[in-house]
């Protein structure tokens, strides 16, 4: 059973610029949700989609943004990006929201 | 509102030694706890989960932890520490979301 997806592993952006990181969860998942991990913030919770609906939504600024498509695949979107979004992006499955499963990530640098 | 507590930011042990990575947590639901270990470089791998039923619960690579509702922990335990359990340990805790702890990171020495 393959197991979450996402792409792409680096990414290198520009100040300003917006970005677009993609999770293909466990086939027959349902929720799909994307963390943001810093050294000095640890692990915090961006938001979560669950049947193309997001279903909660963690403390970050409109610029970051997501979707999921009818075969449960997830994207999020940074836009004006900022040196502080230089993070590692965690993409997790679940079938519904206990008992997630996590990508290897994306590691975003903003220069 | 939930929250978790790592104590010890950084805890080093000698090879063959007990291991001990300390959680306490806050939950205003009954909660269901789990560990997470992270290489560098790499995502989050379950270890183990708490849900509901017994109170101790065996993960994977040895691991174990204690789920002790008067005392709001989930300490993690390993009976004997390999040089492959240098990592970093991330407890969490589930209510609309997971809700990590700082982390530990394990150093095992020689």
């Amino acid at each position: 059973k393959a197991g979450v997806t996402q792409t792409p592993r680096y990414l290198i952006k520009t100040r300003g610029q917006q970005v677009t990181l993609s999770c293909s969860p466990i086939s027959g998942h349902r929720s799909v949700s994307w963390y943001q991990q810093t050294p000095g913030q640890g692990l915090q919770f961006l938001f979560e989609y669950f049947s193309e609906t997001q279903r909660n939504k963690g403390n970050f600024p409109g610029r970051f943004s997501g979707r999921q498509f009818s075969n449960s695949r997830s994207e999020m979107n940074v836009s004006t990006l900022e040196l502080g979004d230089s993070a590692l992006y965690l993409c997790a499955s679940s079938p519904q929201s206990v008992g997630y499963t996590f990508g290897s990530g994306t590691r975003l640098t903003v220069v | 509102a939930q929250s978790v507590t790592q104590l010890g930011s950084h805890v080093s042990v000698s090879e063959g030694a007990l291991v001990l990575l300390r959680c306490n947590y806050s939950s205003s639901v009954p909660p269901y706890l789990f560990w997470y270990v992270q290489y560098p470089n790499q995502g989050l791998q379950l270890l183990l989960k708490y849900t509901t039923g017994a109170t101790l619960v065996k993960g994977i690579n040895g691991f174990e932890a204690e789920f002790k509702k008067s005392e709001t922990s989930f300490h993690l335990t390993k009976p004997s520490a390999h040089m492959s359990d240098a990592a970093e340990y991330f407890c969490a805790v589930s209510g609309n979301q997971l809700t990590f702890g700082k982390g530990t990171k394990l150093s095992v020495i020689p």
